[in-house]
This record gives C-alpha cells, structure tokens and sequence, in this order.
C-alpha cells in the first residue's frame, strides 16, 4: 500500500540554524500539508500546498518558514532560523483532493529537536 | 473556531474491555469527522470517518457515530486487544483544502 515517507526521523540541531524536513507524499495526491506536535500537545496545521503554491497556512507559519515541492516527488519543509519552541513531532500529510471529506494520508513524523 | 477536544488519557483496560474514548467538537457549519490511530513509531493511520450527522463510521471494530445534537463523535470498541494499544486522535475537516483540527490525543493501554 502507498504511503507517505518523511526524512530524518529524528533531527537535532542548534538554535538559529537551518533545518529542511524532508517529505514524499503518495505518488498520485495532489494536496500536501505540514502539521506540528509539541510534546503533550495538540497536532497543529501549519500549511496546506496545492498547484505548487501555498493554498492556506496558520498563525504558526511565519516568515521563518517556507515550503516547496521542487521536484515531483519531494515535498520540503524548512524552518530558516530555529527557536527553542520549534521542538516538535512534524508531520507531513497528502490527500488526492481537498474537498473536507477526503482523508489526509500522514508520514510518521520527524522529530525535531532545537538545543 | 473550530476545535476538538478528547478525553485525557492514558486509558488503561484489560483485553477483551469495552472501550469509550469521549471527542466533543465545536465547529461551524457542517464538518466532516476523523478518527486517526498511531501505533508506535508509525504515522497517523485513518481508522474511521464520518461526513454527515447521523452516519456510523466503523473498521477493525471500532465505531463512532457522528451526533449533531451533542456535538460528540466518540470512539468505541465492544472487546479490545493488546494490539489496539496506540494513541488516537480525534479531528474534524472543513471546507476545501482540508485543514485537519485535531484533539491532544488519547494514549490506551491494553494488558493481556
């Protein structure tokens, strides 16, 4: 069964660094979405992307954040100067359409960890 | 805003337990309901849908029902197994592009 991978699995790095999560949604999916997890918390929309250009992304999504699909089968996501708050399970997600009956299909996960 | 919110866990139950894991929402409109499992180390895995009140959504035993009235879709399972043990997580979809909500997640534990 096709499912959604995401690179690391578990990331760490220092505050103020670059960091890309890497993500290759199901082959045929046409809508991708970055979710976020801080520990004991809930699982938070980040940005859904569509037709190669961000189609809505949340109050979490600032300018130290950006996605792209740069190939076919890649989707990205890079947090340009890290925090401590950004320690988080990242999740990425595809769905074939985006009406709100569709299910996301969700890769599991990268940790992230900013020290 | 829309919102979900799910019982504390964890859930504790001997096999073979009935289960009740509670999700209440707040949503306008009418949005589509989700129940999401992982098991360890694995990424969310769909377990059951609903996209209308009144519709059942069932697999591998599980059901919820999507009630309007009480704004709840809670999860239950007549006769649980040690292989049922995983967080869930309860969500609600609306509108295009699918923006998923989610609750905190309920962790249950399921001894032999």
């Amino acid at each position: 069964e096709p499912e959604v991978t995401q690179t690391p699995s578990h990331q760490v790095t220092q505050m103020g660094q670059e960091v890309i999560l890497r993500c290759v949604p199901i082959s045929n999916h046409l809508y991708f979405y970055w979710y976020r997890q801080i520990l004991g918390q809930k699982v938070e929309f980040l940005v859904s992307f569509y037709n190669n250009e961000i189609s809505e992304k949340s109050e979490i999504f600032d300018d130290q954040f950006s996605v792209e699909r740069p190939d076919g089968s890649n989707f990205t996501l890079k947090i340009r100067s890290t925090k401590l708050e950004d320690s988080a399970m990242y999740f990425c997600a595809s769905s074939i359409s985006g009406g709100d009956s569709y299910e996301q299909y969700f890769g599991p996960g990268t940790r992230l960890t900013v020290t | 805003g829309n919102s979900v919110t799910q019982m504390e866990g964890p859930v504790t139950l001997s096999e073979e337990a009935f289960l009740t894991i509670n999700c209440t929402y707040t949503a306008t409109g009418y949005p589509s309901l989700f129940w999401y499992v992982q098991y360890p180390g694995e990424g969310l895995q769909l377990l059951l849908k609903a996209t209308k009140a009144d519709d059942k959504g069932s697999n591998k035993g599980f059901e919820a029902t999507y009630r309007k009235e009480t704004t709840s879709f809670h999860l239950e399972k007549g006769s649980v197994q040690v292989s049922d043990s995983a967080v869930y997580f309860c969500a609600l979809s609306k509108y295009n592009f699918n923006k998923f909500y989610f609750g905190s997640g309920t962790k249950l534990n399921v001894k032999p």
